[in-house]
């Protein structure tokens, strides 16, 4: 079993839709939770930072996780094509420990 | 502020060539890693640097992969020789997080990545 999972898509949506996206982890040491966008032939950029469990909110955007089914999700509310990327989960056990990336999920919203 | 800068954006060898990335991470910050993407799959963490010191080196093939930060800043990862493999995208990133932990979140900023084609 691998220590990060996420389903890879792709997933196509029509542009407003509510789109989910998830990642199930195996370690229940992880305690900080990243979500990072990447567009095509572009590095990753961090779109949502959570520590613990619970809801964060930004924007058109809401990240959840649930400590106790080793899972989290990133909400995306009236999705755009702009939001047609790649979105990788990252998570971390501490403060000084490097992030595990998940394989990333590939998304188009379509006009 | 400028972001962290790769190069070369592309490149193709053949098997058995050598090849080397450089990377200019953020100004300030102590924190370098170098990644490898492969299509379809997360960043893999090769290497990571504590200004000029390597912090974890654990899943950098030693047999054929080297890199430096010499005098703290910007970097170079070599590969030698290139194996069909290695074919994949070697991401820098840099972070302002010091060897106390500094930045909270730890977030990780990326280059645009160097795309290596192995024939």
């Amino acid at each position: 079993q691998k220590e990060v999972e996420q389903d890879p898509g792709p997933l196509s949506v029509p542009e407003g839709a509510i789109v989910s996206l998830n990642c199930t982890y195996s370690n229940s040491a992880f305690q900080y939770f990243m979500w990072y966008r990447q567009y095509s032939r572009k590095g990753p950029e961090l779109l949502m930072y959570t520590y613990s469990s619970g809801n964060k909110e930004d924007g058109r955007f809401t990240a959840q996780v649930d400590k106790s089914s080793k899972y989290i999700s990133l909400f995306i509310r009236d999705s755009q094509p702009s939001d047609s990327a790649t979105y990788l989960c990252a998570m971390k056990k501490g403060y000084g420990q490097n992030f595990v990336f998940g394989p990333g999920t590939r998304l188009s919203v379509l006009p | 502020e400028a972001g962290v800068a790769q190069s070369p954006r592309y490149k193709i060898i053949e098997k058995r060539q050598s090849v080397a990335f450089w990377c200019n991470p953020i100004s300030g910050h102590a924190t370098l890693y170098w990644y490898q993407q492969i299509l379809g799959q997360g960043p893999k963490l090769l290497i990571q640097f504590q200004n000029n010191g390597v912090v974890d080196d654990s899943q950098l093939p030693k047999d054929r992969f080297s890199a430096e930060r010499l005098k703290g800043v910007d970097s170079t990862l070599k590969i030698q020789p290139a194996k069909l493999e290695d074919s994949a995208v070697y991401l820098c990133a840099s972070s302002a997080r010091g060897a106390s932990g500094g930045s909270n979140t730890g977030e990780l900023f990326f280059g645009e990545g160097s795309r290596l084609t192995v024939l």
